[in-house]
C-alpha cells in the first residue's frame, strides 16, 4: 500500500532556530514529491522535487530528495513566527488520476 | 495570478440535508479533485475528475457523493444526505494539462459543519 510518513509530528522552536522536517515514502511508480504549507486553510505549494540530490530553494526554505533512500527533507533556516504552520508532504500518483498521497504533516510552532 | 476559488467558505447544515460545494478551478487546468480534511486528521483524497468523468474515487466517496462539471468553469461536489461525520474542510484542487507539472493548486476550502 502506498504511504507517506512525516516526522516529527510536531515541533516547537524559538525564532532564529533552524529546523529539518522529514518525509519518507513508499509509492509505486514514483515521479515527484510535493511540499505544502498549511496555515489556517488550504495547503499552499512550496516545492516539487523530481530528481535526487538537487536542492530546491526559496528564501529561507530549501528541500532535497533522495530517491534511493526514499525520503525528502525540508529545511527552514532562521525561523520566524510566520513560519508556524503544518508542513505537508504529498506524492502524486501517476496516470490520469494523479491523486495525492498525503503525509500526516509536521506541525511547526515558532515562538518569539 | 490565477487561483482556485470555492464557495461557500462555511456551510452549516442539518443531518440528512443535501449540500452542494462549489469550486472554480484554474481555467486552463484539466484535472480536478476533491479532498477533505477532518479536524486534526490527514488530508484525504475523495475523487478525481478528468475529461468530464470520474477517473478515481476513494472508498469514502460512496453513493452519497457526486461530482459534476455543469459548465466550462464550475466543479461541484454534492453530498445527498449529510451525516455528522461529513463535517470537515473540503478542498478543491486542479492541475494543468496532461504532461504538465503534477503540482496541485488548492482552493481555500469550504468548512462544512453537520449538526
Amino acid at each position: 500500500e502506498d504511504k507517506v510518513v512525516q516526522s516529527p509530528l510536531s515541533l516547537v522552536v524559538h525564532e532564529g532556530d533552524t529546523v529539518t522536517l522529514n518525509c519518507s515514502y513508499e509509492v509505486t511508480n514514483f515521479r515527484s514529491l510535493l511540499w505544502y504549507k498549511q496555515e489556517k486553510k488550504a495547503p499552499t505549494f512550496l516545492f516539487m522535487l523530481t530528481s535526487s540530490g538537487i536542492e530546491k530553494k526559496s528564501g529561507r526554505l530549501s528541500s532535497i530528495l533522495d530517491k534511493k533512500e526514499l525520503f525528502s527533507i525540508l529545511n527552514i533556516t532562521a525561523t520566524q513566527t510566520g513560519d508556524s504552520a503544518v508542513y505537508l508532504c504529498a506524492v502524486p500518483k501517476t496516470g490520469n488520476n494523479r491523486k495525492l498521497i498525503w503525509g500526516l504533516g509536521t506541525s511547526l510552532g515558532v515562538n518569539p | 495570478e490565477p487561483e482556485v476559488t470555492q464557495t461557500p467558505s462555511h456551510q452549516v447544515t442539518q443531518m440528512g440535508q443535501e449540500v452542494i460545494l462549489r469550486c472554480v478551478p484554474i481555467s486552463n487546468h484539466l484535472y480536478f479533485y476533491w479532498y477533505r480534511q477532518i479536524l486534526g486528521q490527514k488530508v484525504e483524497f475523495l475523487v478525481s475528475f478528468y475529461n468530464n468523468e470520474i477517473s478515481e474515487k476513494s472508498e469514502i466517496f460512496d453513493d452519497q457523493f457526486s461530482v459534476e462539471r455543469p459548465d466550462g468553469s464550475n466543479f461541484t461536489l454534492k453530498i445527498r444526505s449529510t451525516k455528522l461525520e461529513d463535517s470537515a474542510m473540503y478542498f478543491c484542487a486542479s492541475t494543468p494539462r496532461a504532461g504538465g507539472p503534477e503540482t496541485q493548486y488548492f482552493g481555500p476550502g469550504t468548512r462544512l459543519l453537520v449538526l
